[in-house]
């Protein structure tokens, strides 16, 4: 199976910062690839696909990048609801593979 | 409006079983290969199971295969996840899963679009 590492497993800014998170494969592939939001008590939330397509109705201030091996979520200017935690999911190789999440905290 | 709603969570000692459900709504039920992908408490996304929108073919993550099976009634717009053999590791949030696209679950590009708000399993003693 693919494995998927996130980093940082958190971060703390502020409303207005620039955020970056990063997903690293353990083997290379195209842009199959997806990010979702998950806030407490709820279920995750699709925001990319094919590593950098915009899911309908998702903020344009979220922008996704990268191929091979090494991905990003960016948050251009971070707001108060952007507070969650963020899973990658790689959607190469079955069975599909999560990464563990980064923590986007309140500074 | 897409909707799916999980059901049948619940406190099942070691050994027990649970079936869950998954109803559906707004979309063509048949046409898409559903997912279980499950959520121990404060941890990552697990894919667990999946299933053909005819429902001839699965899929088990290694943690379940031969305890959990999947199975779905298109009269009835409704996913299910029979789990038999509970174990404390099984403990999460189960979460009913659509695809954004009617391909296979093996497909590349297989991304989930929709999810349902989750059924706690506690297995406990």
């Amino acid at each position: 199976d693919i494995q998927m590492t996130q980093s940082p497993s958190s971060v703390s800014a502020s409303v207005g910062d620039r955020v970056t998170i990063t997903c690293r494969a353990s083997q290379g592939f195209s842009s199959w690839l997806a990010w979702y939001q998950q806030k407490p008590g709820k279920a995750p939330k699709l925001l990319i696909y094919a590593a950098s397509s915009l899911q309908s109705g998702v903020p344009s201030r979220f922008s996704g990048s990268g191929s091979g091996t090494d991905f990003t979520l960016t948050i251009s200017s971070l707001q108060p609801e952007d507070f969650a935690t963020y899973y990658c999911q790689q959607a190469n190789t079955f069975p599909w593979t999560f990464g563990q999440g980064t923590k986007v905290e309140i500074k | 409006e897409v909707q799916v709603l999980e059901s049948g969570g619940g406190l099942v000692q070691p050994g027990g079983s649970l079936r869950l459900s998954c109803a559906a709504s707004g979309f063509t039920f048949r046409s898409y290969a559903m997912s279980w992908v499950r959520q121990a408490p404060g941890k990552g996304l697990e894919y667990v199971s999946a299933i053909s929108g005819g429902g001839g073919s699965t899929y088990y993550a290694d943690s379940v295969k031969g305890r959990f099976t999947i199975s779905r009634d298109s009269s009835k717009n409704t996913l299910y996840l029979q789990m038999n053999s509970l174990r404390a590791e099984d403990t999460a949030i189960y979460y009913c899963a659509k695809p954004g696209s009617s391909i296979s679950f093996n497909t590349q590009g297989y991304y989930f679009d929709y999810w349902g708000q989750g059924t706690l399993v506690t297995v406990s003693s």
